[in-house]
């Protein structure tokens, strides 16, 4: 069974650090680009960002440049936000999800079609 | 980056009924558009691709159409199970962004 599950959210003060993980399984991880969303509470879905197969390429919203890094290991069927200089507002549901892609005629068509159940950030102090 | 603003921001309607939801761009997206439905506590649920093609196993119920600016996702027969939000996002790019959502409810 295809499966993602989010793991290392917490409660933290505002300028820490967190390392959110995800753990992949049921399918060939090293073959998806990968993405975070995040949803605070009781608003819409956020794209975070994005890392292609082999992390060549790694894509960022523009509020979170420079403080949010995501990464992976392919060897361990992994994905990673690394989470600094945290701020209020990155207080959210961290979801990461597989990307998958099909192609139509010269159109390159992507969707999050596996979301893992989230991981609760809360900034505070 | 392309705003993508939802309309209307609550829907209410009865089981049975057809429900019209509208998903406009502040620029053109061609047809890299998706719809996602998510309950309460639950994570989103991919529904439409590339516009108009539905996910593995999305009811026929469900269908979307639109290109450029001007989307909209259709459920021609409310069941008890689609009371929701529905978000859009476009992949035309980076930044990916959703739509604010609409709120599907019982009336």
């Amino acid at each position: 069974e295809v499966d993602l599950v989010e793991s290392g959210g917490g409660l933290v003060q505002p300028g820490g650090s967190l390392r959110l993980s995800c753990a992949a399984s049921g399918f060939t991880f090293s073959s998806h680009w990968m993405s975070w969303v995040r949803q605070a509470p009781g608003k819409g879905l956020e794209w975070v960002a994005n890392i292609k197969q082999d992390a060549s390429e790694k894509y960022y919203v523009d509020s979170v440049k420079g403080r949010l890094t995501i990464s992976r290991d392919n060897a361990k069927n992994s994905l990673y936000l690394q989470m600094d200089s945290l701020r209020a507002e990155d207080t959210a549901m961290y979801y990461c999800a597989r990307v998958s892609g099909v192609v139509v005629v010269t159109a390159a068509h992507w969707y999050l079609d596996v979301w893992g159940r989230g991981t609760l950030v809360t900034v505070s102090s | 980056e392309i705003v993508l603003t939802q309309s209307p921001g609550t829907l209410s309607l009865s089981p049975g009924e057809r429900a019209t939801l509208s998903c406009r761009a502040s620029q053109s997206v061609s047809s890299y558009l998706v719809w996602y439905q998510q309950k309460p506590g639950q994570a989103p649920r991919l529904l439409i691709y590339g516009a108009s093609s539905r996910a593995t196993g999305i009811p026929d119920r469900f269908s979307g159409s639109g290109s450029e600016t001007d989307f909209t996702l259709t459920i021609s027969r409310l069941e008890p199970d689609d009371f929701a939000v529905y978000y859009c996002q476009h992949y035309a790019g980076s930044p990916w962004t959703f739509g604010q959502g609409t709120k599907v409810e019982i009336k």
